[in-house]
């Protein structure tokens, strides 16, 4: 199975600030890469799929790049709403496997 | 709209069997390939399985693998996961989900609870 490492597992950040979340994959994938947002007691919400396309209806601050093995997820311009977990996520082969998330908490 | 509504989850003993059941509707439900994940309390996402949408071809991890039997009844818009010899570590809430992989339809269920606990 694919192994999906993202870093940090968790940080501290204020609103208004530009962070960024990687996620590293065990072997290539191309650009078979989903990200997801969770919040506690919801199900996860897809932001960005193959690698750097975003959802309808996420919005613009949020941004994605990479293929390979090498992915990031950005937020330009923190805002409250964004404080949650965010997972990634390899659709490239079987089993799918997800990064063991990062939460983003309030500074 | 699209809803997909988990059913199922009760508390078993290690060992037990318990079949969970997912109602899709909302969308042509044999047009798509559906997926099980799970998320152990307090971490994070695992995916379990998937069953493509004719029921020809199913996918395990490995962690379930042998265990878990994934089905559907397309005449029901229904979703199942058979789950046998089961653990404490499946101890988790399993969502039933449409993962979009490169199309934006991307939907999740709220979940139902399993516990393993003896």
């Amino acid at each position: 199975a694919i192994r999906m490492t993202q870093s940090p597992s968790s940080f501290s950040a204020s609103t208004g600030d530009r962070v960024t979340i990687t996620c590293r994959a065990s072997q290539g994938i191309s650009s078979y890469l989903a990200w997801y947002q969770q919040k506690p007691g919801k199900a996860p919400k897809l932001l960005i799929y193959a690698a750097s396309t975003l959802q309808s209806g996420v919005p613009s601050r949020f941004s994605g790049s990479g293929s390979g093995t090498d992915f990031t997820l950005t937020i330009s311009c923190l805002q409250s709403e964004d404080f949650a977990t965010y997972y990634c996520q390899q659709y490239y082969s079987y089993p799918f496997t997800f990064g063991q998330g990062t939460r983003l908490e309030i500074k | 709209e699209v809803q997909l509504v988990e059913s199922g989850g009760v508390v078993v003993q290690p060992g037990g069997s318990l079949r969970l059941s997912c109602a899709a509707s909302g969308f042509t439900f044999d047009d798509y390939t559906m997926h099980w994940v799970r998320q152990a309390p307090g971490k994070g996402l695992e995916w379990v399985s998937l069953i493509s949408w004719d029921g020809g071809s199913t996918y395990y991890a490995d962690s379930v693998k042998g265990r878990f039997t994934i089905s559907r009844d397309n005449s029901k818009n229904s979703l199942y996961l058979q789950m046998n010899s089961l653990r404490t570590e499946d101890t988790a809430l399993y969502y039933c989900a449409i993962l979009g992989g490169d199309r934006p339809f991307d939907y999740w269920g709220q979940g139902t609870l399993v516990t393993v606990s003896s």
